[in-house]
């Protein structure tokens, strides 16, 4: 059974950067086929799509964050991350990571990083 | 970017009863739109993929229609614990995923 774990801080200060990590467990990122995501969801709101990378490194973003986002992964750790710059009020979400790339089948818990100063 | 509309926004359903939840897709995304099932603080659950397809362990009551641009989510005989919000996903434009707002499915 795939697990997924998010960590990283809860608060964060604006135009700051948000960092995050997710440990895959159950599973290794490098055995390919998969796509480990980052989504996103503001207080009360729907689910936005962050970006997806592959265990190669080959990365794909939503236009929308595509300035500030940076996914990367460490394949000997088994994780992947997410780094979003220049954060504002508007970032602050529960982030999660899943396994993509179609539909997303498994989902870390989620972690609420706040933008406040 | 392919935009999803659910209907409606909230849906208010007895136990027991069907429930039936709509999806739109701004242009065709063929059966490429899957359902996820999110309780309070929980992340969202994989209910259907494929337009239709269950995913491993859903149960019997949930099934998924629809192709191109209208899509439809029954739950034939809600449970208590279906009460919940569920969204649907089109994964037809690569490598953007769009999923819809929401139908929130509460006790009447």
């Amino acid at each position: 059974q795939v697990q997924l774990q998010e960590s990283g801080p809860g608060l964060v200060k604006p135009s700051q950067t948000l960092s995050l990590t997710c440990t895959v467990s159950g599973g290794s990122i490098s055995s390919g086929g998969y796509y480990w995501s980052w989504i996103r969801q503001h207080p009360g709101k729907g689910l936005e799509w962050i970006g997806y990378i592959y265990y190669s490194g080959s990365t794909y973003y939503n236009p929308s964050l595509k300035s500030r986002v940076t996914i990367s992964v460490d394949t000997s750790k088994n994780q992947f991350s997410l780094k979003l710059s220049s954060v504002t009020a508007a970032d602050t979400a529960v982030y999660y990571c899943a396994r993509g790339p179609d539909y997303f089948d498994y989902w870390g818990q989620g972690t609420l990083v706040t933008v406040s100063s | 970017e392919i935009v999803m509309t659910q209907s409606p926004a909230t849906l208010s359903v007895s136990p027991g009863e069907r429930a039936t939840l709509s999806c739109r897709a701004s242009q065709s995304v063929s059966s490429n739109l899957a359902w996820y099932q999110q309780k309070p603080g929980q992340a969202p659950r994989l209910l259907i993929y494929g337009a239709s397809t269950r995913a491993t362990g859903i149960p019997a009551r949930f099934s998924g229609s629809g192709s191109g641009t209208e899509f439809t989510l029954t739950i034939s005989s809600l449970q208590s614990e279906d009460f919940a919000v569920y969204y649907c996903q089109q994964y037809n434009n690569w490598p953007r995923r769009t999923f819809g707002q929401g139908t929130k499915v509460e006790i009447k």
